[in-house]
This record gives structure tokens, C-alpha cells and sequence, in this order.
């Protein structure tokens, strides 16, 4: 089955640690993007990528980091420099033509120990 | 600025009731508009789209969404809501170019009264 495959599923954090979320696609899907959920606040973005190795930043970068070295791949860091990163992340793709909405995967629930 | 509103954080129905959640949205170009739903702890799933044409659209689960321009509404309907039903369910807003982003709406949490 195509789809995205977000792990692990839950995660927890070490004061001062950075730790790598990992999102992978078989969709073929030229864009991916990395949300943040927290509640009563919707879906933020943090980082996108419409192709291989490019990247952008999005609503609130500062404190990640993104790398696209494949297509199918789209690992997120959260660094020791993000205060509060206790929430539910969410990778999405999308094909860049068309009228598509995103795909989700099944997201990542970070917690800081 | 680009903007999508869910007036209603939370909203309780009674199982087998009709239910209508509202959606604005403010946006410079031709938009299309999306209805996506969430339960606990998963990612989010497509309800339904609306690009063009018939304003009326039908989605999964016997959702439906009607997209009115005069008043930048696109509000999702189903006639008679069941437990399962019980979920959030986010608005969301974008345009056909190649470095558009979709915005989301803050949610609105559906709960069913048995």
C-alpha cells in the first residue's frame, strides 16, 4: 500500500537533546511538508520541500532543522535550541500538480522528560 | 492576509442529528477548499475538496461541504451524525500554483451524544 510512514510513534526527549523525527513516502510525491500540532492551536508549519534538496522554512522554524537528500525521505530534527518541544507532529505530502490535498501520515507524539 | 475560521471550538450533537460545521476563509486568489478530519493521536484524513464547478460537494462518510463565494463560506454538512462520527475536523484553504502552501483552520471538535 502506498502511503507515509512517520516513526517512532512516540518519543521522549532529554533536556538539552536533539532527537530526529523520520518521515518516509512511497506516494511519489514531489512535496513534504512537517506540522506541529498543539491544542486549540491547529496545525503550524514548521518546514517544507517541494523537491530534492531544497528546503524552506515555514511559520516557526527556529529550533529545527530539515534535511531532503531523497525523495521519499524527509527527516525533521528537533534541536536542544527548541524550548518547548512537547507536541504531536505530522508529515504531509502532495503532489506538485494538480489540485491534491495533503496526505498525512500517522504523526509523531514527542514529549520532553 | 490568508485566513481560515472555525468560529466553533467545540460542538455537541446528538446521535442521529444533523450537523453543520462552519468555515470562513479569507483569501486573495481563486481558492480551493478542503475539509479534513482527525481522531485522537492519528494524522488527518480528506473528507472532501472543492476547486471548481458544482458548489456542492460530496465526500466520505456522507459528508458534504457547500462553498458559497458572497459570504467566503465553505460549511460541512451531514444529515445524521453517528458516534463515530466523533472527531476533530479542520478547514483548510489554498490556490493552484506551485509554491502555494494550505492554511488550516484551529478545529473544531465534534462530540456525540449518545
Amino acid at each position: 500500500d502506498g502511503g507515509i510512514t512517520q516513526s517512532p510513534k512516540y518519543l521522549f526527549r532529554k533536556e538539552g537533546q536533539n532527537v530526529t523525527l523520520s518521515c518516509e513516502q512511497n506516494l511519489n510525491h514531489d512535496a513534504m511538508y512537517w506540522y506541529r500540532q498543539d491544542p486549540g492551536q491547529g496545525l503550524r508549519l514548521i518546514y517544507y520541500s517541494q523537491i530534492v534538496n531544497d528546503f524552506q522554512k515555514g511559520d516557526i522554524a527556529e529550533g529545527y532543522s530539515v534535511s531532503r537528500e531523497k525523495k521519499e525521505s524527509f527527516p525533521l530534527t528537533v534541536t536542544s535550541a527548541q524550548k518547548n518541544p512537547t507536541a504531536f507532529y505530522l508529515c504531509a505530502t502532495r503532489p506538485t500538480r494538480g489540485v491534491y490535498g495533503y496526505t498525512f501520515g500517522s504523526g509523531t507524539r514527542l514529549t520532553v522528560v | 492576509a490568508q485566513s481560515v475560521t472555525q468560529p466553533d471550538i467545540h460542538i455537541t450533537v446528538s446521535e442521529g442529528a444533523s450537523l453543520e460545521l462552519r468555515c470562513n476563509y479569507s483569501y486573495g486568489a481563486t481558492p480551493y477548499l478542503f475539509w479534513y478530519v482527525q481522531s485522537p493521536g492519528q494524522g488527518l484524513q480528506l473528507l472532501l475538496k472543492y476547486f471548481s464547478g458544482d458548489t456542492l460537494v460530496q465526500g466520505i462518510k456522507g459528508f458534504e461541504a457547500e462553498f458559497k463565494r458572497s459570504q467566503s463560506s465553505f460549511n460541512l454538512r451531514k444529515p445524521s451524525v453517528h458516534w463515530s462520527d466523533a472527531a476533530e475536523y479542520f478547514c483548510a484553504v489554498g490556490a493552484l500554483n506551485r509554491d502555494d502552501k494550505i492554511i488550516f483552520g484551529k478545529g473544531t471538535r465534534l462530540h456525540i451524544l449518545p
